[in-house]
């Protein structure tokens, strides 16, 4: 079984702070590891992804995650945050067996950027 | 490329009716997978075909809920009788290949509302 656990619902970052959102997982077997977002009335899009080798992933629009093995992590963070990254973002794991194939997501953090 | 396509975006139906959602996946891709997404539950997977082959189905709900996929670029998601409880945003997703760590591509939604 996998499972994955985002650390608060809501973040709130004015602009131009650090952005950083927190994710753990719980997987059997090595897992793959995504972050994605979504705008209002939109459906997800996909951020950046961990499969094997490099543990810092970056993604699309300055964002960038970091698997930690031995903290089952994998934390999404960009230097500078800009109005336009209000969203929410998901956290999933995809990993074998009979999770094989499946996307298993958290619950979601809604980023909110002031001014 | 159009990208996942839905049907309708938005849906307003009374408790008893029959509801029926549709999606067309990006030409190529052979997974096809539906979400349903609300505030109480965060996002679900309720079931995924490969090859137009329905392959896991444990997330659906209950009997009232079915879904099929006559051909490769066409899936619909039933449910008969809606109920005020199934008032969700229901997602098609689709992804090419076995990998999986490849992208799922997400449509942008039907915001489903059962009086």
């Amino acid at each position: 079984a996998q499972s994955v656990t985002q650390l608060g619902s809501h973040v709130s970052v004015s602009e131009g702070a650090l952005v950083l959102l927190r994710c753990n997982y719980s997987s059997s077997v090595p897992p793959y590891l995504f972050w994605y977002v979504q705008y209002p009335n939109q459906g997800l899009q996909l951020l950046l992804k961990y499969t094997t080798g490099a543990t810092l992933v970056k993604g699309i629009n300055g964002f960038e995650a970091e698997f930690k093995k031995s903290e089952t992590s994998f934390h999404l963070t960009k230097p500078s945050a800009h109005m336009s990254d209000a969203a929410e973002y998901f956290c999933a794991v995809s990993g074998g067996g009979t999770s094989y194939g499946k996307l298993t997501f958290g619950q979601g953090t809604i980023l909110t950027v002031h001014p | 490329d159009a990208g996942v396509i839905q049907s309708p975006r938005h849906e307003v139906t009374e408790m008893g009716q029959e509801v029926t959602l549709r999606c067309k996946p990006i030409s190529g891709h052979d997974y096809l997978f539906w979400y349903r997404q609300t505030m109480m539950r965060g996002l679900e997977l309720l079931i995924y075909f490969n090859n137009n082959v329905p392959i896991d189905d444990s997330g659906m709900p209950e009997d009232r809920f079915s879904a099929k996929m006559p051909n490769a670029s066409f899936s619909t998601l039933k449910i008969q009788p809606s109920e005020p409880r199934d008032s969700a945003v229901y997602f098609c997703a689709s992804r090419r290949g076995t990998v999986s760590y490849n992208e799922q591509f997400f449509g942008p939604g039907t915001r489903l509302t059962v009086l």
